[in-house]
């Protein structure tokens, strides 16, 4: 069956711009979580959706955004880029918690 | 709230010989703990997971970890390292509190030496 799907891949923004990433996750699984990975922090959950509500957020500042849509496809946006965004983001989805989330391969985000 | 500690970030053994990997958690309730890996540019990939079912737990690639309540800890093995190894792994922890967020560790890249 078909993994988690992301879009773009590769994406190069420049600073003060927004950006919307998109994932379209496992036919089935409602729970779609997002995290940032960067060297210095590693990988940090930005937020968690179940059927279109936000379950959860992490500790990020309200430029991190994301809604889920019906089809449990999610996206999320960041507003007003700084250079400190850069980072891979990656998607992942799962039908129950102790399942494990499937990743998606990632959209890597360049601010300069 | 729920943490992670990976002990070592880079780990180099031989091909042919063990592969061990250090995860220690905290959780205030029992934990669901996963370790997945990940090869350069691209996602995570799931190698195995503990869900209380057993506490040796088997995964794909060879790998297997076991959990130990008394100790916290939820190591990575493999018996015999292969070149195709080579790649960065993480522990990570869920609670048992319908919380699905995923807490990871830090990370450990594995090289292989021929």
């Amino acid at each position: 069956k078909a993994g988690v799907t992301q879009t773009p891949r590769y994406l190069i923004k420049t600073r003060g711009q927004q950006v919307t990433l998109s994932c379209s996750p496992i036919s089935g699984h409602r729970s779609v979580s997002w995290y940032q990975q960067t060297p210095g922090q590693g990988l940090q959950f930005l937020f968690e959706y179940f059927s279109e509500t936000q379950r959860n957020k992490g500790n990020f500042p309200g430029r991190f955004s994301g809604r889920q849509f019906s089809n449990s496809r999610s996206e999320m946006n960041v507003s007003t880029l700084e250079l400190g965004d850069s980072a891979l983001y990656l998607c992942a989805s799962t039908p129950t918690q102790g399942d494990g989330y499937t990743f998606g391969s990632g959209t890597r985000l360049t601010v300069v | 709230a729920q943490s992670v500690t990976q002990l070592g970030s880079h780990v180099s053994v031989s091909e042919g010989a063990l592969v061990l990997l250090r995860c220690n958690y905290s959780s205030s309730v029992p934990p669901y703990l996963f370790w997945y890996v990940q090869y350069p540019n691209q996602g995570l990939q799931l190698l195995l997971k503990y869900t209380s079912a057993a506490t040796l737990v088997k995964g794909i690639n060879g790998f297997e970890a076991e959990f130990k309540k008394s100790e916290t800890s939820f190591h990575l093995t493999k018996p015999s390292a292969h070149m195709s190894d080579a790649a960065e792994y993480f522990c990570a922890v869920s609670d048992g509190s319908n919380d699905y967020k995923l807490s990871f560790g830090a990370g450990t890249t594995v090289t292989v030496r021929a």
